[in-house]
């Protein structure tokens, strides 16, 4: 089993849709979790950090971190065809120095 | 610069060749990761520095793969008699300070060995 786990998708909704996107995780001593993008031959570009639990808002996203299920969820509102791109979830302990990824979940926005 | 820069974008090798691919981070920034993503897959971390020193590479797969910073900037990561299985994108990110700030990503240079 890995540890970060992400359905890889791909995942289709029409315009103005309310997107979810999860991963799971097995380490318990994650603290710190990331959300980002990944258009087709980009590199990944940062959209939510969050500390331990708890809900994180920026604009359409919101993002949510349940410890106690190792649960972590990103939701877009009001979806549009430019958020169409790989979304992948980050997250890290207290200690060490890297950053471990899930392998990220395509998204799909349809006009 | 901007932002971080990678090059080349694109690398085409042989089997058995040598490979080096440049990294230029953010100026100022402390910390540069690299990480290697295969297709379909997220990054996975390779190495870390801060400054010149690399503090932890424990995702290198090989004694092939070498990575330095001599001057605390630019990095370059080689990779020696390149096999199939090296083919991946290589991303390298930087970070102004600590392991936990924001990492920003360069576009990644995207490694054939045929």
């Amino acid at each position: 089993q890995k540890e970060v786990e992400q359905d890889p998708g791909p995942l289709s909704v029409p315009e103005g849709a309310i997107v979810s996107l999860n991963c799971t995780y097995s380490n318990s001593a994650f603290q710190y979790f990331m959300w980002y993008r990944q258009y087709s031959r980009k590199g990944p570009e940062l959209l939510m950090y969050t500390y331990s639990s708890g809900n994180k808002e920026d604009g359409r996203f919101t993002a949510q971190v349940d410890k106690s299920s190792k649960y972590i969820s990103l939701f877009i509102r009001d979806s549009q065809p430019s958020d169409s791109a790989t979304y992948l979830c980050a997250m890290k302990g207290n200690y060490g120095q890297n950053f471990v990824f899930g392998p990220g979940t395509r998204l799909s926005v349809l006009p | 610069g901007a932002g971080v820069s990678q090059s080349p974008r694109y690398k085409v090798a042989k089997r058995g060749q040598d490979v080096a691919l440049r990294c230029d981070p953010i100026s100022g920034h402390v910390s540069l990761f690299w990480y290697q993503q295969a297709l379909g897959q997220g990054p996975e971390f390779l190495t870390y520095f801060q400054n010149e020193a690399q503090l932890d590479k424990s995702g290198l797969p090989s004694d092939r793969f070498f990575a330095e910073r001599p001057e605390g900037s630019v990095s370059t990561l080689k990779i020696q008699r390149t096999q199939q299985e090296d083919s991946a994108v290589y991303l390298c990110a930087s970070s102004l300070a600590t392991v936990t700030d924001t990492q920003y990503f360069g576009p990644g240079t995207r490694l054939t060995v045929l």
